[in-house]
């Protein structure tokens, strides 16, 4: 057990909807990242807060968005969802950027 | 620009024998590198990473990973093949010494034969 909580597990939805995706890191851990793995396109980087602050963006769409909250949860948002946004999408925790990282279990997205 | 290319998507080895994963790396500036490994329906683990101190880094689980700069590869070895080894495994670059904008390589499975 990594420590880092996501939920939910499992997560099945139509195309067009909108879900949210709830990550809770280490306790002590200011950043959080967000990650997709799909059989298409491998792992992705998406984003990264740090404090309650975006660091650093990588291959996330204008369909999604995150933000990470006072109490240093995050949520991932995705938005006119897709069949190809289907995927695990992975939230990882760390102390700081250079800190051993610590992923979650993931949440399965379905879009049917 | 970065990039990292795993050679072979599927490796089997026997129990008890020489575990090597290639991985070649693209980067435009000084890389940092990192082995991950994947269990069945679980998220990432971070077996080891290289930020420019030493060119053979020592992770956990008896991997170890050296960087050669003049062959650009970052490939992950471990003496002896345990059944617990079998995993996905994957090698990452990133532009600074953090997780930031990490780049994946598509991973290695590799199947560990009693």
């Amino acid at each position: 057990d990594s420590g880092v909580t996501q939920t939910p597990k499992h997560l099945i939805t139509a195309t067009g909807q909108r879900v949210t995706l709830r990550c809770s890191p280490r306790s002590g851990d200011l950043s959080v990242y967000w990650y997709q793995q799909s059989l298409d396109q491998g792992l992705q980087f998406l984003i990264q807060y740090y404090n309650g602050e975006e660091r650093a963006k990588g291959n996330i769409l204008e369909r999604f968005s995150a933000q990470q909250f006072p109490d240093l949860h995050s949520e991932l948002n995705l938005s006119s969802l897709e069949l190809g946004d289907s995927a695990l999408y992975f939230c990882a925790s760390s102390e700081d950027n250079t800190d051993t990282q610590y992923f979650g279990p993931g949440t399965r997205l379905t879009v049917l | 620009a970065q990039s990292v290319t795993q050679l072979g998507s599927h490796v089997s080895v026997s129990e008890g024998a020489l575990v090597l994963l290639r991985c070649n790396y693209s980067s435009s500036v000084p890389p940092y590198l990192f082995w991950y490994v994947q269990y069945p329906n679980q998220g990432l683990q971070l077996l080891l990473k290289y930020t420019s101190a030493a060119t053979l880094v020592k992770g956990i689980n008896g991997f170890e990973a050296e960087f050669k700069k003049s062959e650009t590869s970052f490939h992950l070895t471990k003496p002896s093949a345990h059944m617990r080894d079998a995993a996905e495994y994957f090698c990452a670059v990133s532009p600074s010494g953090g997780y930031q904008k990490v780049t994946f390589g598509i991973g290695t499975k590799l199947q560990v034969i009693p």
